[in-house]
């Protein structure tokens, strides 16, 4: 049981660069989100997608963008990379029941700008 | 939005005691918190919840303690081990679907246990 799975883990970018990074799970989850962590920082929320097809945005979307494939994938994509941008990735999934909602994370992705 | 205390303090600990970790918020909507656990170069992970028609939940060397007059929560770690070093995360949480559902957390508390 993979969980969730971002790809890549590490990268690299100059700034103005493109990018998207990947997010699946494979636990039928309804809901997906992004988030980054700054060095010794919290999660702050980019984006997050309540089921397929609906996407909104977190506390800081500026600069990115988000595409929720199907129930699996949630992907961000950065459009211009800045070296702002620079972080750690987390995405996230969850499923709300009747005894609350516990979110799964990905590994993260440790993104560079330069 | 949501303001969970954004600070990030340090806790150090002696191996053996106790470690309370504390979270504030603000939106009276939260009916529901979560503690995360996050060790270095990790993600979060799962440590307990409690809803908010209880006061105390325990699990294993952990209790959470919620007072929703003052919209705050504590999570105590008893006999604290180095294997507890992490970063912790509350995130509240409105189970009410027109709050939409978002999963937002606060600064967190990086817990430094010294043997």
């Amino acid at each position: 049981n993979a969980g969730v799975t971002q790809t890549p883990k590490f990268q690299v970018l100059k700034t103005g660069q493109s990018m998207t990074l990947q997010c699946a799970q494979d636990m039928n989850h309804n809901s997906m989100y992004w988030y980054r962590q700054d060095p010794g920082m919290g999660l702050r929320l980019i984006y997050y997608s309540a089921s397929e097809g609906t996407t909104d945005k977190g506390e800081v979307p500026n600069g990115y963008n988000v595409s929720r494939l199907n129930k699996r994938e949630f992907s961000l994509r950065l459009e211009s990379a800045a070296p702002s941008q620079t972080s750690v990735y987390f995405c996230a999934s969850s499923e709300e029941g009747a005894g609350g909602t516990e979110a799964f994370f990905g590994q993260g992705t440790r993104l560079t700008v330069v | 939005g949501e303001s969970v205390g954004l600070h990030l303090p340090t806790l150090s600990v002696q191996e053996g005691d106790n470690s309370i970790i504390n979270c504030a918020y603000s939106n009276s909507a939260s009916d529901y918190f979560i503690w995360y656990k996050q060790e270095s170069g990790k993600g979060p992970q799962f440590i307990i919840d409690i809803r908010s028609n209880m006061d105390k939940r325990q699990g294993q060397r952990v209790t959470v303690l919620l007072n929703k007059t003052v919209k705050h929560l504590s999570l105590q770690i008893a006999a604290t081990q180095p294997g507890d070093s992490a970063v912790y995360f509350c995130a509240p949480y409105s189970m009410i679907k027109a709050a939409g559902n978002k999963l937002t957390f606060g600064g967190g508390t990086r817990v430094l246990v010294k043997p």
